[in-house]
């Protein structure tokens, strides 16, 4: 089966850095991605990785280690915007169809 | 560009009653399909997924049931609902091969 593990609830300071960490189980893996989901909205991506690594997207990062079965998703100049809830998901890609999503992570800004 | 619907926005169903979730696709063409549905705060379940018309995969039991009659058009349905299928039910496609997955807005359904 295929599990993931990221923590509940995280807390920073408006223009400070948060790292939100996610781990996962998997029978095959086929790649990590990130999602933003606001209060009452439906999620939208923020990146992919296939490959370990840093990926680069403005002030989103999102790191992977495939030995480690870890990655993590990496906020820099936090904006009181950015106060939502981040899930990470594996699969997807050209090798497997189903996506499974992580419990998420609640990030609350503080100014 | 691509756009995915999904209706009602809100449905409001009794115990026992019967339910019909309709998500279309438009732009896109061989998309794969996914219905999740997640409970207030907490993740998303991956309830079915489809690679094509009339192929179906289940990844939890329950009385809910999914159905692809066209290539864009993705059904979910229960015959007889029970107060534990409320939840935010969210439709979802990516491209063939690809990794992006692009969400509709969701219907809110309370069961009473």
């Amino acid at each position: 089966g295929q599990s993931l593990e990221q923590p509940s609830e995280v807390t920073a300071v408006e223009g400070a850095i948060v790292q939100i960490n996610c781990t996962y189980q998997t029978s095959g893996f086929y790649g990590l991605s990130w999602y933003q989901q606001h209060d009452g909205g439906a999620p939208t991506f923020l990146s992919y990785n296939a490959l370990d690594g840093l990926e680069e997207t403005g002030r989103f990062s999102s790191f992977l280690s495939r030995s480690d079965s870890y990655g993590y998703l990496l906020l820099q100049e936090l904006q009181m915007k950015d106060s939502a809830s981040y899930f990470c998901a594996v699969g997807g890609g050209s090798s497997a169809s189903k996506i499974i999503f992580g419990s998420g992570t609640r990030l609350s800004i503080r100014p | 560009s691509q756009t995915i619907h999904q209706w009602p926005a809100t449905l409001v169903q009794p115990v026992g009653s019967p339910l019909s979730l309709e998500c279309t696709v438009e732009g896109t063409s061989n998309p794969n399909l996914y219905w999740y549905r997640q409970a207030a705060g907490r993740g998303l379940q991956l309830l079915f997924y489809s690679v094509g018309i009339g192929q179906i995969s289940s990844e939890v039991p329950q009385n809910l049931s999914a159905s692809r009659p066209q290539d864009r058009q993705f059904i979910l349905s229960s015959k007889k609902l029970l107060l534990s299928d409320s939840g935010f039910y969210l439709c979802a496609w990516t491209r063939r091969g690809g990794n992006e997955q692009f969400f509709g807005p969701g219907t809110r359904l309370t069961v009473l």
